[in-house]
């Protein structure tokens, strides 16, 4: 069946350094990937999507490629702020229904 | 704001009791999702309903129940609690056609079982 894993946390950074986590995807066809945040206390929001192979889904400074070859869809970040701390979640849909989410990953950046 | 509303924000109860949550889609949404957010176990999907019908299954326990309205407002029953049940439950709307994929999340309910 379908599934997302993703690299498992916590990562820490210092400010201003370049941010991976790493997502990879397991379907058949071509599902809609998405990497959504969770800011400390609130519910999930959309960082990015992209809805088919080779596009690029940025946002805020995080940018994700769909890669149809590797089945991956990291987010990166060139340079990462305080503010950028919180937990991560990469998720693929495929037809009309049921998301699928990974485990999350949770970021922390020290000033 | 996502424009999802889940009430209560917190509910504290007891062992073996009942509780219901509440959520109300975005405006125009017709599926609704049921998330369970657990420490130890992260974003579980638990049920989803598009208009008013179950369209997909989780891991929903059977204590557990929904229901989407004729509103499209949506409800989660939880009953003969547990302490495991503790977490936080999200609801989250999202359309259907293609380029509404994305799902929003409300704010969701932190239920403590004491």
């Amino acid at each position: 069946g379908n599934s997302v894993t993703q690299m498992e946390g916590p990562v820490t950074l210092s400010e201003e350094a370049f941010l991976t986590i790493n997502c990879t995807y397991t379907a058949t066809g071509y599902p809609s990937l998405f990497w959504y945040v969770q800011y400390p206390g609130e519910g999930l929001q959309l960082l990015l999507k992209a809805t088919k192979a080779d596009d690029k889904g940025s946002n805020k400074g995080f940018e994700a490629t769909y890669r149809k070859e590797t089945t991956s869809f990291h987010l990166e970040k060139g340079s990462v702020q305080v503010s950028d701390s919180a937990v991560y979640f990469c998720a693929l849909k495929q037809g009309t229904y049921k998301y699928i989410f990974g485990t999350g990953t949770r970021l922390k950046v020290l000033a | 704001d996502s424009g999802v509303t889940q009430t209560p924000k917190h509910l504290i109860t007891a062992t073996g009791q009942r509780v219901t949550l509440r959520c109300s889609p975005r405006s125009g949404d017709l599926s609704v999702y049921w998330y369970q957010q657990s420490l130890d176990q992260g974003l579980q999907f638990l049920i989803q309903y598009y208009n008013g019908e179950e369209r997909a299954k989780g891991n929903i326990l059977e204590r557990f129940s929904a229901q989407q309205f004729p509103d499209l407002h949506s409800e989660l029953n939880l009953s003969s609690l547990e302490l495991g049940d503790s977490a936080l439950y999200f609801c989250a709307s999202s359309g259907e056609r293609t380029g509404q994929e994305t799902q929003y999340f409300g704010p969701g309910t932190r239920l403590l079982v004491l």
